[in-house]
């Protein structure tokens, strides 16, 4: 596609319950990054891709934060039992390759809050 | 622990008048550098980007780099009211962008 999209654009959700947000890149595009960003806040670097594979998951805030990424495409984040500090801007970004100089380029985001 | 560091502002330029940006990092590594706008609401968009020590202008913009002193600033020219936004600044090492928390410039008309 011609940009990263990503949906849904906005998310409300109850407590306890499981979201999943969903993150398709620029055609091309072999990396992938998950990015959340808290009101007021900067960026917080979550998780990234290479292709399929997720070589540093270290910014995942808890055991209940997963992603995934199949056909080196779309990829998926999944925040099972939720609460309220959950709540935030989720940004996915892709890249053409890994590489110092490589840009990279976002979604318009997924606005979750967690009542 | 990489950092990168900005003033949070905000900064109130006058319209026409120059807006500069500042932002320190920590990994003395670190080999590029990016601006990106982000207007309120929205997602963060790519402005400038900077790999080597000096100056490099693109229209309105120009950064600049000091790796000796691990600083990169941003200079807006001729502000204009539309560049009212957040600005962050982002270090890249390796595959990883860390950002700075932003700096808010707002431009009176």
């Amino acid at each position: 596609g011609a940009g990263v999209s990503q949906s849904p654009s906005n998310k409300v959700t109850e407590k306890g319950k499981d979201v999943e947000l969903r993150c398709d890149p620029i055609s091309g595009h072999t990396a992938l990054y998950w990015y959340r960003q808290s009101l007021g806040q900067g960026l917080e670097f979550l998780i990234y891709f290479q292709g399929n594979s997720a070589p540093d998951k270290s910014g995942l805030p808890s055991d209940r934060f997963s992603a995934e990424r199949t056909g080196g495409s779309v990829s998926t984040l999944t925040i099972q039992r939720t609460q309220q500090e959950d709540s935030a801007v989720y940004l996915c970004a892709s890249s053409k390759r890994t590489g110092t100089n490589e840009k990279l380029f976002f979604g318009s985001g997924t606005q979750l809050s967690v009542l | 622990q990489k950092e990168v560091e900005q003033n949070s502002g905000p900064l109130s330029v006058p319209e026409g008048a120059i807006a500069s940006l500042n932002c320190t990092y920590s990994d003395r590594g670190s080999q590029s550098f990016f601006w990106y706008r982000q207007y309120s609401g929205k997602s963060p968009e790519l402005i400038m980007f900077i790999y080597s020590n000096g100056d490099k202008e693109d229209g309105r913009f120009t950064a600049q780099l000091n790796k000796a002193s691990q600083y990169v600033s941003l200079l807006i020219r001729d502000s204009q009211p539309s560049d009212s936004a957040t600005y962050l600044c982002a270090v890249r090492d390796d595959y990883k962008l860390s950002f700075g928390a932003g700096t808010t410039v707002t431009v009176r008309a």
